[in-house]
């Protein structure tokens, strides 16, 4: 088993929907969680960052962590074309971050 | 646009030769990451410097090896290169007071290596 699972996708959606992206993990070490955002032929970017449980919001991002049942999922409200991307999880203990494998988001007007 | 510079942007090579990439970090920024990213096995972090000095070790294969210079720049060196190198191979930089949090990490373009 990974230490962290993210389903590959593809993700299709219409615009305005409201999308959950998710990754499971197996280290109780980690505290640190991030999404990354991947758009075709770039460098992975960082959309959110949270430590350890609870929700953060930053427009229409929305990250959320239960440690309890090592979950952690990313909803993106009135979704757009421009959303449509690669988004990764990552999650560390210490300095090390493990990465998720990425899902792929589409989002259709 | 990061501010984190790669070069080359495209590599390709055959099979036992010897590549070096290389990685501008962001002005200020004092640690450097290297991370390989496949279909297969996703973004795999390889090391950190900082300032100059290892910090940290992931999955980096001995055939690998990377150093941080005074200026900051680094270098990855890929030795005795199979097909199985062929990758996206990105740098990352942090530790920059400008940053959202201490660990937010500003990614390079990448460099493609294709192996043949």
């Amino acid at each position: 088993q990974k230490e962290v699972e993210q389903d590959p996708g593809p993700l299709s959606v219409p615009e305005g929907a409201i999308v959950s992206l998710n990754c499971t993990y197996s280290n109780s070490a980690f505290q640190y969680f991030m999404w990354y955002r991947q758009y075709s032929r770039k460098g992975p970017e960082l959309l959110m960052y949270t430590y350890s449980s609870g929700n953060k919001e930053d427009g229409r991002f929305t990250a959320q962590v239960d440690k309890s049942s090592k979950y952690i999922s990313l909803f993106i409200r009135d979704s757009q074309p421009s959303d449509s991307a690669t988004y990764l999880c990552a999650m560390r203990g210490s300095y090390i971050p493990t990465f998720g494998r990425g899902t792929s988001l589409i989002v259709h007007p | 646009d990061s501010g984190v510079t790669q070069t080359p942007k495209h590599l390709i090579t055959a099979t036992g030769q010897r590549v070096t990439l290389r990685c501008s970090p962001r002005s200020g920024d004092l640690s450097v990451y290297w991370y390989q990213q496949s279909l297969d096995q996703g973004l795999q972090f390889l090391i950190q410097y900082y300032n100059g000095e290892e910090r940290a070790k992931g999955n980096i294969l001995e055939r690998f090896s990377a150093q941080q210079f005074p200026d900051l720049h680094s270098e990855l060196n890929l030795s005795s290169l199979e097909l199985g190198d062929s990758a996206l191979y990105f740098c990352a930089s942090s530790a920059s007071l400008r940053g959202r949090s201490p660990d937010e990490q500003f990614f390079g373009p990448g460099t493609r290596l294709t192996v043949l």
